[in-house]
């Protein structure tokens, strides 16, 4: 069975563009999240969806940081304008549903603003 | 006081080492408890849930203290190929926090 998948895997750009990564769930899973992974701040969650519905943004940074589940199977992450203070790797994981807390990651996006 | 706090080590121990490594909460009303396993460059993957029993897989055991708030993770027999960073994670309200993870050497 194929796990979460995020594209690209790797994000090279310069300061000031617009940077969207991209997220697939495991197929059936209902509820999505965005994390963000730094050394100095570790795993943080930035957004989460359940059934294509955000439910809490309160870890988006700013509003530079948006993000959106058009449909159950594609979530995107969307930077603009984007900052050095942005580098750090961006994890999409899923969850089953509201009775199961497992959450499964993606490999992830290694985001880095020059 | 962070939400999920835990020691980053490194814990180096030899092969075959018992290793144990804590993980202190402090939301008395968590809920569900994790232990996820991170090597270098890679995606967090789920090792364990934690019960309230506590529970066992293979060389791993999970333990979940309510009263003292913390979960702790053992590593029986250690192999080289345990060697990683090792995340706890609290859920609250369906959602996980995690700690910053405790990293692990086996050496030979």
């Amino acid at each position: 069975d194929a796990g979460v998948i995020q594209s690209p895997r790797h994000e090279v750009t310069e300061m000031g563009q617009e940077v969207t990564l991209r997220c697939k769930p495991i197929s059936g899973h209902n509820s999505l999240f965005w994390y963000r992974q730094t050394m100095m701040r570790g795993l943080e969650l930035l957004i989460y969806f359940n059934n294509n519905v955000p439910i809490d943004d309160s870890g988006m940074p700013e509003d530079r940081f948006s993000a959106k589940m058009p449909n159950a199977s594609f979530s995107t992450l969307k930077i603009q304008p984007s900052e050095p203070r942005d580098s750090a790797v961006y994890f999409c994981a899923s969850r089953l549903g509201a009775d199961s807390y497992e959450q499964y990651f993606g490999p992830g996006t290694r985001l880095t603003v020059t | 006081r962070k939400e999920v706090e835990q020691d980053p080590g490194p814990f180096n121990v030899p092969e075959g080492a018992t290793v144990a490594f804590n993980c202190t909460y402090s939301n008395s009303a968590s809920q569900s408890f994790f232990w996820y396993r991170q090597d270098c460059r890679k995606e967090p993957k789920l090792l364990m849930s934690v019960y309230s029993s506590g529970n066992e897989d293979g060389r791993f055991t999970a333990q979940l203290n309510r009263a003292s708030q913390y979960i702790s993770l053992l590593i029986r027999d250690s192999k080289l190929s345990d060697s990683a960073t090792y995340l706890c994670a609290v859920n609250l309200r369906n959602k996980l926090t995690f700690g910053t993870g405790t990293q692990l050497k086996v050496e030979l």
